[in-house]
């Protein structure tokens, strides 16, 4: 069963504009939640994270907002630039075991 | 630092036969894990090693994979005899200690035939 759900295969979003990744978790027990990035031929990249007692973590131009009660994460890039284009993995943690999505292919059009 | 590396980069098999997959993650890092990725779903886990020994191998699909991990630094992952569900992208990832974030390898394509 996949308790980790990304329901976005894809998102085109304008060079400049917000990028917003969304992620649904079904496993009341994640502690930490993370979102990794992806290129083609490469292995994920971590990017960001967020433990459960937080509800959002801003790294530059990543944020990270985490709604407990409704178990779902989102991950905004402001502004959008054409390097952000990739396959984003949300991902969570229970104990040492990740979790992951099946992923986000961002594009962004310059 | 050295990252994660994998080799082969790329494997095409025919069903049947064996392929062994190698990692070697950062020096230093006693927890390697193994991942796979098949038909751009969800990366799922296999198993964890710390060091030298298996903490979890709950993903492993069945008794035709084999990993090991001698003297706690690189893995190996063995499928024998392989066959067609096997194909997909294997990332071996090491992280420091347990709430490290990992760091994964470019991965290992298997094709199956």
């Amino acid at each position: 069963d996949q308790q980790v759900k990304q329901n976005s295969p894809s998102l085109s979003v304008q060079e400049g504009r917000i990028s917003i990744l969304n992620c649904d978790y079904t496993n009341s027990m994640f502690d930490y939640f993370l979102w990794y990035k992806k290129y083609p031929a490469e292995g994920p990249t971590f990017l960001i994270s967020i433990s459960s007692i937080k509800d959002k973590n801003e790294d530059g131009r990543f944020t990270v907002f985490l709604n407990k009660s409704a178990k779902h994460l989102s991950l905004h890039i402001v502004p959008s630039q054409p390097g952000d284009s990739a396959v984003y993995f949300c991902a969570a943690k229970d104990d040492y075991k990740l979790s992951f999505g099946a992923g986000t292919t961002v594009t962004v059009r310059a | 630092e050295a990252g994660v590396t994998q080799f082969p980069s790329h494997s095409v098999i025919e069903k049947g036969q064996t392929v062994t997959l190698r990692c070697d993650p950062i020096s230093g890092h006693d927890n390697l894990y193994w991942y796979r990725r098949v038909m751009g779903k969800e990366i799922k886990f296999l198993l964890h090693f710390v060091k030298e020994s298996k903490q979890d191998e709950s993903g492993m699909p069945n008794n035709r994979f084999l990993a090991e991990r001698t003297g706690g630094t690189y893995s190996t992952l063995k499928v024998q005899p392989a066959e067609l569900e096997d194909s997909g992208v294997y990332f071996c990832a090491s992280s420091q200690a347990g709430y490290s974030p990992l760091h994964f390898g470019n991965g290992t394509r298997l094709t199956v035939t």
